[in-house]
């Protein structure tokens, strides 16, 4: 079956600017996650949703926000970029998300959308 | 903050079993422990995860020490596919949110 799609796979971008990415995620699957990945801090947890519900947030500024749609495709936005925007931005795709009884399953990540912030 | 310690890079030969350690020495009684690892310009791969006992999957083992302060991955016969960043990941118990380290980068030597 088709694995997690992201879109776009690269994009630039300048300051001030801002950009909306996309997460289709597994057939079935009904949780998707967002991670930043950048060479000094690693790979960061950004949000995770559910059932189009926004289920856990992770530490960064109002500026990044998502959403997901009654298919589970999922969107996630950054409003007014800045240099340190720039990154890779992976979507992560599960049956379920962790909870205290029901361990996180397996996470299905895309490859990513590459964004550069001029 | 990454609540895992690992060694930046390892190098094995082709054919071995590769031995990759982790430190989480702050670990609580009910926070997992999990294995992604990243080729390049790939996104991460699930590879394994445990709490308490000894985990093996068709990819690797896992095994965590009694006192659940480290932990050790093995894949038993290293292929140059192998190489990549091996992270390791504490599922934190508050929100269930999954903390990266800075991980592994291990080099399949032919």
């Amino acid at each position: 079956k088709a694995g997690v799609t992201q879109t776009p796979r690269y994009l630039i971008k300048t300051r001030g600017q801002q950009v909306t990415l996309s997460c289709s995620p597994i057939s079935g699957h009904r949780s998707v996650s967002w991670y930043q990945q950048t060479p000094g801090q690693g790979l960061q947890f950004l949000f995770e949703y559910f059932s189009e519900t926004q289920r856990n947030k992770g530490n960064f500024p109002g500026r990044f926000s998502g959403r997901q749609f009654s298919n589970s495709r999922s969107e996630m936005n950054v409003s007014t970029l800045e240099l340190g925007d720039s990154a890779l931005y992976l979507c992560a795709s599960s049956l379920y998300p962790g909870d205290r009884d029901l361990p996180t399953g397996e996470l299905f990540f895309g490859e990513g959308s590459r964004l550069t912030v001029l | 903050d990454a609540k895992t310690t690992q060694p930046p890079s390892m190098d094995c030969a082709e054919g071995r079993a590769a031995n990759l350690p982790c430190n989480h020495s702050t670990i609580s009684g009910n926070e997992y422990v999990y294995w992604y690892r990243q080729i390049h310009s790939q996104g991460p791969q699930y590879i394994i995860h445990g709490l308490k006992n000894n985990e093996t999957n068709e990819m690797a083992s896992l095994i965590i020490t009694e006192d659940r302060k480290s932990s050790t991955l093995i894949l038993p016969h290293a292929t140059l596919r192998d190489t990549a960043v091996y992270y390791c990941i504490v599922r934190l118990d508050s929100n269930y949110q999954l903390i990266w380290g800075a991980g592994t980068k291990l080099i399949i030597k032919p």
